[in-house]
């Protein structure tokens, strides 16, 4: 089984609708990260959290909202999805351990019509 | 704040061919370096860290990269690469032990295009 598991794997919805992308961690990391992918952009940060009562804004939060639901969930909405939201949507997690690396799922791919 | 550029978008080479990916990187304070290899349809995958010490780092599948603060550069190098290192690259950068390393900037990324 995956370490960072993403639900959907692909969605397809229309403007206006509200969509939530889901992540759950096996690693047992503090804390978790949500990104979008545009071809060309690479990836920029959305939200992250460093423990469940602890969550910041990235800087594309427009549109976006998260909760934590437990150390080992994370939720990405968008409450009114619009098309310029599709994208490739990546969760993530670290151990705050020095240099940090971030482990990641395999991604959400996210079609507004 | 950080920032980082990949200068090439897409690379094209022919099989067991050397490559190298570059990378460079602005910051005011000390720096933790990264590269991530994302693979059709994966996730980022880590294939090296710089945090600190010898300039010259290892990773999996054959890679290393050289850390050349003078130059504020973090390449990508490969002697000879498969059909199977076909996939996009992604160099990023966190602040370092004095920094916010909480936090990746990503590069555009950078395609490698491996061909027989």
């Amino acid at each position: 089984d995956a370490d960072v598991t993403q639900t959907p794997r692909n969605r397809i919805t229309k403007t206006g609708k509200r969509i939530m992308l889901e992540c759950s961690q096996t690693k047992g990391h503090d804390r978790m990260y949500w990104y979008r992918q545009d071809p060309g952009l690479g990836l920029r940060l959305i939200y992250y959290s460093f423990d469940v009562k602890d969550i910041n804004k990235g800087e594309i939060s427009d549109g976006y909202s998260v909760s934590r639901q437990a150390q080992a969930k994370f939720s990405l909405s968008l409450e009114s999805a619009i098309p310029n939201q599709t994208a490739l949507y990546f969760c993530a997690t670290s151990d705050g351990s020095a240099g940090m690396p971030q482990h990641f799922g395999d991604g959400t791919r996210l079609s507004i019509l | 704040a950080q920032s980082v550029t990949q200068l090439d978008s897409q690379v094209p080479v022919f099989e067991e061919a050397p490559v190298e990916l570059r990378c460079n990187y602005s910051s005011s304070v000390s720096v933790y370096l990264f590269w991530y290899v994302q693979y059709p349809n994966q996730g980022l995958q880590l294939l090296l860290k710089y945090l600190s010490g010898s300039t010259l780092v290892k990773g999996i599948n054959g890679f290393e990269a050289e850390f050349n603060k003078s130059q504020t550069s973090f390449h990508l190098r490969k002697p000879s690469v498969h059909i199977s290192d076909t996939a996009e690259y992604f160099c990023a950068v966190s602040g370092g032990p004095r920094g916010s390393n909480y936090k990746l900037t990503f590069g555009k990324g950078t395609l490698l295009t491996v061909n027989p």
